[in-house]
C-alpha cells in the first residue's frame, strides 16, 4: 500500500525567513509523482509544486523548492522569503503508477509571524 | 482559479436525504476525480472517471454514486445521508490518465448534514 507521512502537524516561521516542511512516503511503484498542495483558509486546494520520480533534479517554483531524496523516500518543501500569504495547510501527495488517485498526508499547518 | 468549477458551494440538508454535487473539469481535461475531506479522515479518494467511464474506485460508500456525462461534467450523488457525511467534497481534473497530468482541484462543496 502507498502511504504518505507528514510528521509535523504545525510549523511556524518568521516573515522573510525560510522554512522546510517534511514528508516521507512509501510506494512499490517505480514510476510515480510527488506533489505539494496548499490549502489556505478558503479551503481551496492549490498546487504548489510537482516532482517526477524519474527526474533527479529537484523542482523549483519561484520561492518554493523541494529536496527529493528518492532512496530515502523523502520529499521536503522549502519556502524561502516567507510571506504572510504563505500561511496555510500544506499537504504532501503521492500519485502515479498503477493508480490514478492521489494519496495525501495529514497536512502541516504553517503559521507566518509578522 | 484552477478552471475547475463545482456547484453548489454550500449545501445544508437533513439526514436521510439525497443530494447531487456537480463538477465541470478544466477545458480539455478528460479525467475527473472526487475526494472527500473530513476532519477525522483527512483527504480520501472516492472515485475517478475518464472520458465517461469509471476508471478507479476508492473508499466510496455504496450510498454514493457518480457519473461522467458526454460533455465531461461529473455528478456525485450522495443518498441516505448521515451526520458523518458532513465534509468538504472536492472535484479535481487532469488532462488524461493520471500519468499524463497533474490534478487541479475545484473550490469544493461544503456539505452539512443536520
Amino acid at each position: 500500500a502507498q502511504t504518505v507521512t507528514q510528521s509535523q502537524p504545525e510549523m511556524s516561521v518568521q516573515e522573510a525567513e525560510t522554512v522546510t516542511l517534511s514528508c516521507t512516503y512509501d510506494t512499490s511503484e517505480s514510476d510515480y509523482y510527488l506533489f505539494w498542495y496548499k490549502q489556505p483558509p478558503s479551503r481551496q486546494m492549490i498546487l504548489v509544486i510537482r516532482q517526477e520520480a524519474y527526474k533527479q533534479q529537484n523542482a523549483t517554483e519561484n520561492r518554493f523548492s523541494v529536496n527529493f531524496q528518492k532512496a530515502a523516500k523523502s520529499f521536503s518543501l522549502k519556502i524561502s522569503d516567507s510571506q504572510l500569504g504563505d500561511a496555510a495547510m500544506y499537504f504532501c501527495a503521492l500519485g502515479g503508477g498503477s493508480q490514478g488517485n492521489l494519496i495525501f498526508g495529514k497536512g502541516t499547518k504553517l503559521s507566518v509571524k509578522p | 482559479d484552477s478552471g475547475v468549477t463545482q456547484t453548489p458551494k454550500h449545501l445544508i440538508t437533513a439526514t436521510g436525504q439525497r443530494v447531487t454535487l456537480r463538477c465541470s473539469p478544466r477545458s480539455g481535461d478528460l479525467s475527473v476525480y472526487w475526494y472527500q475531506q473530513s476532519l477525522d479522515q483527512g483527504l480520501q479518494f472516492l472515485i475517478q472517471y475518464y472520458n465517461g467511464e469509471e476508471r478507479a474506485k476508492g473508499n466510496i460508500l455504496e450510498r454514493f454514486s457518480a457519473q461522467q456525462f458526454p460533455d465531461l461534467h461529473s455528478e456525485l450523488n450522495l443518498s441516505s445521508l448521515e451526520l458523518g457525511d458532513s465534509a468538504l467534497y472536492f472535484c479535481a481534473s487532469s488532462v488524461g490518465s493520471f500519468e499524463e497530468g497533474t490534478q487541479y482541484f475545484g473550490p469544493g462543496t461544503r456539505l452539512l448534514v443536520l
